[in-house]
């Protein structure tokens, strides 16, 4: 059975640093073809896709947050990690990692619950 | 960024009816990577349908997707008590990001 489960803080300071950490079980994320991404979703907005990165290492950024965003892997604790630098008040937001599994294009296949962090000072 | 509108906003049905939901994209997904979620309050977002018509592992058959191009449908042929949810259609194919239509909400009348 797959599950992933989103863990940070609940509150960041505006300018701080967000780091967000997506453990997961019941795959391996250096299984071919595996990939675990990021999205997010503002009270009351839409669905955000942040970032995802790959079982060979290769990492996607959404365009307008590429330079605030890096991802990453620990394959032997089954942990992604996300940071997010410079965070404001509208970043606050249910973040979410979710598994692919495919080629390239991929849906997200399975999701965690979400963790809310909220940006206030 | 191809932008994906959902509609209508909410829809208000009693169980047994036929829904059908409607995502339009600002431009054409001619690689058909499309998909469509289900979420419930409290629950993570669950994989429906993708490739524009594939339903996922232990989707029921009630549950159907269709379209190409720019305008897709999902159609659930007959609402049961659990299907009443918010759903969201997303593109995940070229160009970067994936991007997700604002959902519908589906509401017992």
């Amino acid at each position: 059975q797959v599950t992933l489960r989103e863990s940070g803080p609940a509150l960041v300071r505006p300018t701080e640093t967000l780091t967000l950490t997506c453990s997961f079980s019941g795959f391996s994320l250096t299984t071919s073809g595996m990939c675990v991404s990021w999205i997010r979703q503002p009270p009351g907005k839409a669905l955000e896709w942040l970032a995802r990165i790959d079982w060979d290492d290769e990492k996607f950024y959404s365009p307008s947050l590429k330079t605030r965003l890096t991802i990453s892997k620990d394959t032997s604790k089954n942990q992604v990690v996300l940071t997010m630098t410079n965070m404001d008040p509208v970043d606050t937001a249910t973040y979410y990692c979710a598994r692919g599994h495919g080629a390239i294009f991929v849906p997200f296949h399975s999701w965690g619950q979400g963790t809310l962090v909220t940006v206030s000072s | 960024e191809i932008v994906l509108t959902q509609s209508p906003d909410t829809l208000s049905l009693s169980p047994g009816e036929r829904v059908t939901l409607s995502c339009r994209a600002s431009q054409s997904l001619s690689s058909g990577y499309l998909a469509w979620y289900q979420r419930k309050p409290g629950q993570a977002p669950r994989l429906l349908i993708y490739d524009v018509r594939i339903r996922a592992t232990g989707i029921p058959d009630r549950f159907s997707g269709s379209g190409s191009g720019t305008d897709f449908t999902l159609t659930v042929s007959r609402l049961e008590p659990e299907d009443f949810a918010v759903y969201y259609c997303q593109h995940y194919g070229s160009p970067l990001p994936w991007t997700f239509g604002q959902g519908t909400k589906v509401e017992i009348k």
